[in-house]
């Protein structure tokens, strides 16, 4: 157990739909990490948040967004959905702005 | 561009022999270099890291890893392959001095045969 806590497990939602996936980072961990797994592209950094504030993108869709709250959870909320969504979102927490990242046990998206 | 490359898609190995899995970077300068275990419906592990210093590191469940900057390669390795040790493999690089977004290897997926 890596101590990052990621809710819901499982999602199942149509085309065109909105989720909200949900992280809590490890306990003291400041910045939090947002990747997609998928078949085709395999592990793809999304987006990084360092004590509430946004440090870095990557392949991030406009249709991605995301937030770290002053609590240091983080949601990201994906809107319009594709079937391309499909995939396993995993967050991941470190201490600093740097260092090793501990992965939460991800949400496996499926949009229909 | 940074890239990690894995050449190995999947390894086949017998139980109780060694095991190496190949990683090679490109990359401008030394990136941090990590090893990460995904075990199947889990989410990744981490097994070891390389920031500087003595370039072997040991890791959990037994793996170490030695880079190698003249190859730009960071092959993890394993004595003694035990059953549990099948899953999917990844190499990561982050970038020295950046804002710390792992760039990921496709993965090598280790079976352990009995």
């Amino acid at each position: 157990d890596s101590g990052v806590t990621q809710t819901p497990k499982h999602l199942i939602t149509a085309t065109g739909q909105r989720v909200t996936l949900r992280c809590s980072p490890r306990s003291g961990d400041l910045s939090v990490y947002w990747y997609q797994q998928s078949l085709d592209q395999g592990l793809q950094f999304l987006i990084q948040y360092y004590n509430g504030e946004e440090r870095a993108k990557g392949n991030i869709l406009e249709r991605f967004s995301a937030q770290q709250f002053p609590d240091l959870h983080s949601e990201l909320n994906l809107s319009s959905l594709e079937l391309g969504d499909s995939a396993l979102y995993f967050c991941a927490s470190s201490a600093t702005s740097v260092g090793e990242q501990y992965f939460g046990p991800g949400t496996r998206l499926t949009v229909t | 561009a940074q890239s990690v490359t894995q050449p190995d898609i999947h390894i086949t190995v017998s139980e109780g022999a060694s095991l190496e899995l190949r990683c090679n970077y490109s990359y401008g300068a030394t990136p941090y270099l990590f090893w990460y275990v995904q075990s199947p419906g889990q989410g990744l592990q981490l097994l070891l890291k390389y920031f500087s210093g003595d370039t072997l590191v040991q890791g959990i469940k037994g793996f170490e890893a030695e880079f190698k900057r003249s190859q730009s390669s960071f092959n993890l390795r394993k004595p003694s392959v035990h059953w549990s040790d099948a899953a999917e493999y990844f190499c990561a690089v982050a970038p020295v001095g950046g804002y710390n977004k792992l760039i990921f290897g496709a993965g090598t997926r280790l079976a352990v045969h009995p």
